[in-house]
């Protein structure tokens, strides 16, 4: 079935690298997100990567995906407070002829000054 | 330019009641996708409008529906309101479909009692 797993936590020092992890199920899927929601903010699409690409980097954020092991990650480098905030990973997979999308239950990063 | 715009912003229903969102997107935004976030069920994704057709759908049951209209605007309908419908209700735009960039609009929170 479809499945995305993420840690629940992670906590990190300002400055630190923060890796957040997804694994997910469904080898048809096309799309995977990540997706950030500040407290009391709304939600922010952060970046996505196509299936057929290994890497994708867009300033501190960098990507990577393994798809034989079905496994996403999110690097931040130099963590700043204000990345405080909860990430959620996502796949779009198309079991028809529409897509659907599924979240994973999203991973709360603290930063810690 | 102004952003995605939800309303009504709060809506309290009773069971067995029906209630219609509406999403206004960004102007020149083509695509309108809807999402549920609850603290049980987490985010999950309803469906995704682009030029008035539904692109991609989750898995919700038929008593939700949505629609777009010509000028990109887009309503979510749910009938037979039950309990487990009390969610925030987050609709978000773009120019198309799978986009870098998506815009979300502030949540229209339903309380079914």
């Amino acid at each position: 079935g479809e499945d995305v797993e993420q840690s629940l936590f992670l906590s990190v020092r300002e400055g630190d690298s923060s890796v957040i992890n997804c694994t997910y199920t469904d080898s048809s899927s096309t799309y995977l997100y990540w997706y950030k929601q500040e407290p009391g903010a709304g939600l922010q699409l952060l970046t996505y990567i196509f299936s057929n690409m290994d890497m994708k980097q867009d300033q501190r954020l960098t990507v990577l995906l393994n798809k034989k092991d079905k496994h996403l990650s999110l690097r931040i480098a130099d963590t700043q407070t204000g990345d405080s905030a909860i990430y959620f990973c996502a796949e779009m997979n198309y079991g028809g002829s529409q897509g659907n999308l599924i979240f994973g239950k999203g991973t709360k990063l603290s930063v810690k000054p | 330019k102004a952003g995605v715009t939800q309303t009504p912003r709060y809506l309290i229903k009773t069971r067995g009641q029906q209630v219609t969102l509406s999403c206004s997107p960004i102007s020149g935004h083509r695509s309108v996708s809807w999402y549920q976030q609850t603290p049980g069920q987490g985010l999950q994704f309803l469906f995704e409008y682009f030029s008035e057709t539904q692109r991609n759908k989750g898995n919700f049951p038929g008593r939700f529906s949505g629609r777009q209209f010509s000028n990109s605007r887009s309503e979510m309908n749910v009938s037979t309101l039950e309990l487990g419908d009390s969610a925030l209700y987050l609709c978000a735009s773009s120019l198309g479909i799978a986009e870098e960039t998506q815009y979300f609009g502030p949540g229209t929170r339903l309380l079914v009692l």
